[in-house]
C-alpha cells in the first residue's frame, strides 16, 4: 500500500540552529499538508503543497514539493523554543478519500 | 481552540469492556475522521463520514465502530477493549471530505485500558 516515510523521527538542536524534516513517498502525490502537534496538544494545519516544485513560506518557516510530487521538505530557520512539537506531512492517500499521516518528526529545542 | 470538542478527556477502563468517544465537528463542518495516535503508530486513520454516511475506512479494526447522527455530531464505539487499545483518539472535521481540505483536530480523548 502506499506509504510515506519521514526523517529523521527525532532531532534535538539548539536554540538558533535550522531544523529540516524530510517526507518522501513510494508513490506520486496529488498533494501534501503539513501539520504540527505541540507537546500534549492536537494537530494544527500549517499548510498545503498542491504544484510540482512548489515553494511556499511562512515567517521563519519553509515547505517545498518536489518536481516529481514524491517528496517534500519543512525547513526551520534559527529554531525557538516555541518550535518545539512533531511536525506531520500528510499526503492524501491514492483514492483521495483521507490523509495518510505517519509518525512525524519531533522536534526538541534546548535554549 | 479549533471549534472541535471531543468528550471524554481522560478515559480509563478493563480489558474486555466498551466505551464510546464522542465528537462535535465545527459549525458548518460536515466531514468528520477519527484518528488514533499511539508512540509507536503515529497518527493512523480510522474511519471518516460526510453527511452521515460512512466515506472511507482506514485500519480500523472489527471491534471499532463509529457513526454520524444527523446534528453531525459523531460517536467512536471501541469494545472488546484491550491493553493495545489505549491511546490517543482524535477527531477531526473539515467542511467537505476533499483531500484538499485542510482538516481541524478536537483537543483528543485518552483512553487508558488496564
Amino acid at each position: 500500500g502506499q506509504q510515506v516515510m519521514q526523517i529523521p523521527q527525532y532531532q534535538h538542536v539548539q536554540e538558533g540552529e535550522d531544523f529540516t524534516t524530510y517526507c518522501n513517498s513510494s508513490t506520486t502525490l496529488s498533494n501534501i499538508q503539513w501539520y504540527k502537534q505541540r507537546p500534549g496538544g492536537h494537530p494544527v494545519f500549517l499548510i498545503q503543497l498542491v504544484k510540482s516544485g512548489e515553494v511556499k513560506k511562512q515567517k521563519r518557516l519553509t515547505f517545498q514539493f518536489g518536481e516529481a510530487k514524491k517528496n517534500s521538505s519543512l525547513h526551520i530557520t534559527a529554531t525557538q523554543t516555541t518550535d518545539v512539537g512533531t511536525y506531520f506531512c500528510a499526503p492524501a492517500n491514492q483514492a483521495g478519500t483521507a490523509l495518510i499521516f505517519g509518525k512525524g518528526t519531533t522536534l526538541s529545542v534546548s535554549s | 481552540d479549533s471549534g472541535v470538542t471531543q468528550t471524554p478527556k481522560h478515559l480509563i477502563t478493563a480489558t474486555g469492556q466498551r466505551v464510546t468517544l464522542r465528537c462535535s465537528p465545527r459549525s458548518g463542518d460536515l466531514s468528520v475522521y477519527w484518528y488514533q495516535q499511539s508512540l509507536d503508530q503515529g497518527l493512523q486513520f480510522l474511519i471518516q463520514y460526510y453527511n452521515g454516511e460512512e466515506r472511507a475506512k482506514g485500519n480500523i479494526l472489527e471491534r471499532f465502530s463509529a457513526q454520524q447522527f444527523p446534528d453531525l455530531h459523531s460517536e467512536l464505539n471501541l469494545s472488546s477493549l484491550e491493553l493495545g487499545d489505549s491511546a490517543l483518539y482524535f477527531c477531526a472535521s473539515s467542511v467537505e471530505p476533499s483531500k484538499y481540505n485542510e482538516q481541524f483536530f478536537g483537543p483528543g480523548t485518552r483512553l487508558t485500558v488496564l
